[in-house]
Parts: C-alpha cells; sequence; structure tokens
C-alpha cells in the first residue's frame, strides 16, 4: 500500500520569506500523480500544486514551486514571499496512476506565517 | 455551481444514533469519495464510486454504508454511531476527462459522538 509521510508536523516563517515543506512517500508504481493541499482555519481543502510523475520539470504555481526528486520518492513545496494568508495546514497527497481517484494523504504540516 | 456541498456543517450525535451525511456536486463528475480528518492523521478515505450504482471500500470502511444513485448524490451513512466517529467528513468529486486529476472538496462536516 502507499504511504504518505510529513515529518514536519509545525514549521514557522517568517513574513516575506522562504519555507519549504517537506513530504516522502512509498510506492511501487512508476506512474502516479502527487498534490499539496492547503487547508485554513475555515477547513476548505484547497489545491495548492500537482505534479505528474512523468514530467521531468518541476511544477510551478506563482509563489509555490515543488522538489520533485523521483528516485527518491521525496516531493517537497517551497514557498516564496511568504504572506500571512499563507498560514494553514498543507498535505501532501498520492494518486495512482489512470483509473483510480483515490488519494493517499499524509499527516499534514501546520505552518504559521510570522509578521 | 455550487461545486460539492456537504449538509450538515455540525451534529452532535448520541451513542447508537443514526444519520446521513449529505453530499451533493453539480459538475457533473464520475468520481465521488468520502474522507474523515481526525487529528494528527490527515484525510483517510471511507467509500468512494466511480459512477451511479457502483461503490467500493476504501481505507476505514467499517461503521459506514453508501450508495449511489444518482451521478450528483453520495450520501454517507452511519447506521449505530460510537465515539470513535467523532471526526470531520469531506466529500470529494473529481472527473478523468480534461486530465487535471483535481479532487474539488466540500466544506466538511463537523460531527460529534457523546
Amino acid at each position: 500500500a502507499q504511504t504518505v509521510t510529513q515529518s514536519q508536523p509545525e514549521m514557522s516563517v517568517q513574513e516575506a520569506e522562504t519555507v519549504t515543506l517537506s513530504c516522502t512517500y512509498d510506492t511501487s508504481e512508476s506512474d502516479y500523480y502527487l498534490f499539496w493541499y492547503k487547508q485554513p482555519p475555515s477547513r476548505q481543502m484547497i489545491l495548492v500544486i500537482r505534479q505528474e510523475a512523468y514530467k521531468q520539470q518541476n511544477a510551478t504555481e506563482n509563489r509555490f514551486s515543488v522538489n520533485f526528486q523521483k528516485a527518491a520518492k521525496s516531493f517537497s513545496l517551497k514557498i516564496s514571499d511568504s504572506q500571512l494568508g499563507d498560514a494553514a495546514m498543507y498535505f501532501c497527497a498520492y494518486r495512482a496512476d489512470f483509473g483510480n481517484e483515490k488519494l493517499t494523504f499524509g499527516t499534514g504540516t501546520r505552518l504559521t506565517i510570522i509578521p | 455551481n455550487a461545486g460539492v456541498t456537504q449538509t450538515p456543517k455540525f451534529q452532535v450525535l448520541k451513542t447508537g444514533q443514526s444519520m446521513t451525511l449529505q453530499c451533493a456536486q453539480d459538475m457533473n463528475h464520475e468520481y465521488m469519495s468520502w474522507y474523515r480528518q481526525d487529528p494528527g492523521m490527515g484525510l483517510r478515505l471511507i467509500h468512494y464510486s466511480v459512477g451511479a450504482g457502483i461503490t467500493d471500500q476504501g481505507e476505514v470502511p467499517n461503521g459506514y454504508n453508501v450508495s449511489r444513485s444518482t451521478t450528483e448524490d453520495f450520501p454517507l451513512r452511519l447506521l449505530s454511531a460510537a465515539p470513535s466517529q467523532t471526526s470531520v467528513y469531506f466529500c470529494a468529486s473529481s472527473t478523468p476527462a480534461g486530465g487535471s486529476y483535481e479532487q474539488y472538496f466540500g466544506p466538511g462536516t463537523r460531527l460529534t459522538v457523546t
């Protein structure tokens, strides 16, 4: 079974600085998808960024980027120019390839932004 | 589009009571899922459906029933509530069409069983 591990229960960063959240996963599949979801205090789950395993290029969405290391099974999220609105729980998630919509989540990292 | 809607937002049950958590989506998505979120454990899959009339178990299905009679609705039933079912429940939907692979989540239902 696939597992997703987030080893940092809590992180904090100064406003406008850069922070990196870690995620590792275990799978025997070669094709899969990885996601970072943000959950603010409203508890709504919001997709931040996704990465297809077959793509070598790391995904980027504005201030959010990933460092995808397929051989190491590592998928970290970098948030640049941190803003107060980035404060939230961040979940890493794995989805197997085609025909399987099930997501496996990590336990989350709570990110605090220090003004 | 309303997206994925869930009712109620909050619910308190006594042990042994039954209830149904409602989930509906208006995006014509084939796939729908139920997750529960517990402190320190992330989200775990309870049941999912790949289309009307088709459901299957996820990681933590015990104590829950589902059915999918229409594309739009995917209710989750608790037949005899237990304190261990105190949690936040999320419904999600997605479609393989378009290649986005994004799951859209509802706002969640916070359930307390006393």
